[in-house]
């Protein structure tokens, strides 16, 4: 079956501190790749999307992910995180190009001063 | 980005009723929109899709007549969770996209309590 696998479900950082998550999934075919970021509260926001090009795609708030495709992996990254970075962080892929996404089980992220 | 708004945001129901969830895309037509589930602490989990003007595709365990989704226009889909029970309760999310291979932008979601 398809599934998407985030490694990390908790994570506690220190402002200043680099993240990585890690993302892998399981399907051989075409996929399109995302990170997506819920703030406490709010909307499932999108951080960043691979289609196709540059492996290493640049989001916003300084967040990048790299697509390693021999790995079948997608790993978020930031170098110096902020507390308010604290968030649930949902790593999701859709299969065959379509937009139908298949999202982790996501990964709390707490971040303190 | 473009905006997905669903109402309401919150509702509890008695056991033995139904619910109606609206999503809606204010600022673009969504010919495709998803509907997920989240339980607590899990991720989300897609229940369906559905295009404007055809009948919606549920995912397989998902009960499709009591979960019942329209899609009527480019701007509006709506879940219905008919005779619903406290394991009904969850919190419901749809995203609405234009076409293949592009962003689907997310509702804010609905917490449905049912009592």
């Amino acid at each position: 079956a398809q599934s998407v696998s985030q490694h990390n479900h908790h994570v506690i950082l220190s402002e200043a501190a680099s993240l990585e998550l890690g993302c892998n999934y399981s399907y051989g075919g075409t996929v399109n790749l995302f990170w997506y970021v819920q703030y406490p509260g709010q909307h499932l926001q999108l951080l960043l999307k691979y289609f196709s090009g540059d492996p290493l795609v640049k989001g916003i708030k300084g967040f990048e992910a790299e697509f390693i495709k021999s790995k079948f992996s997608f790993n978020l990254r930031k170098p110096s995180v902020q507390w308010s970075d604290t968030a649930e962080y949902f790593c999701a892929v859709t299969p065959g190009g379509y937009n139908k996404l298949i999202f982790g089980a996501g990964t709390r992220l707490a971040v303190h001063p | 980005g473009a905006v997905v708004s669903q109402h309401p945001s919150r509702v509890i129901c008695k056991s033995g009723t139904s619910v109606k969830i609206e999503c809606r895309s204010l600022d673009f037509q969504a010919t495709t929109m998803f509907w997920y589930r989240q339980f607590p602490k899990q991720s989300l989990m897609l229940m369906a899709t559905s295009n404007e003007g055809s009948k919606a595709t549920y995912e397989q365990g998902v009960e499709k007549d009591k979960f019942l989704i329209n899609h009527a226009s480019l701007t509006l889909s709506t879940l219905t969770v008919t005779s619903a029970h406290p394991e009904d309760s969850s919190f419901y999310i749809c995203s609405a996209s234009v076409g293949m291979n592009t962003e689907a932008f997310f509702g804010q979601g609905t917490r449905l309590t049912v009592v």
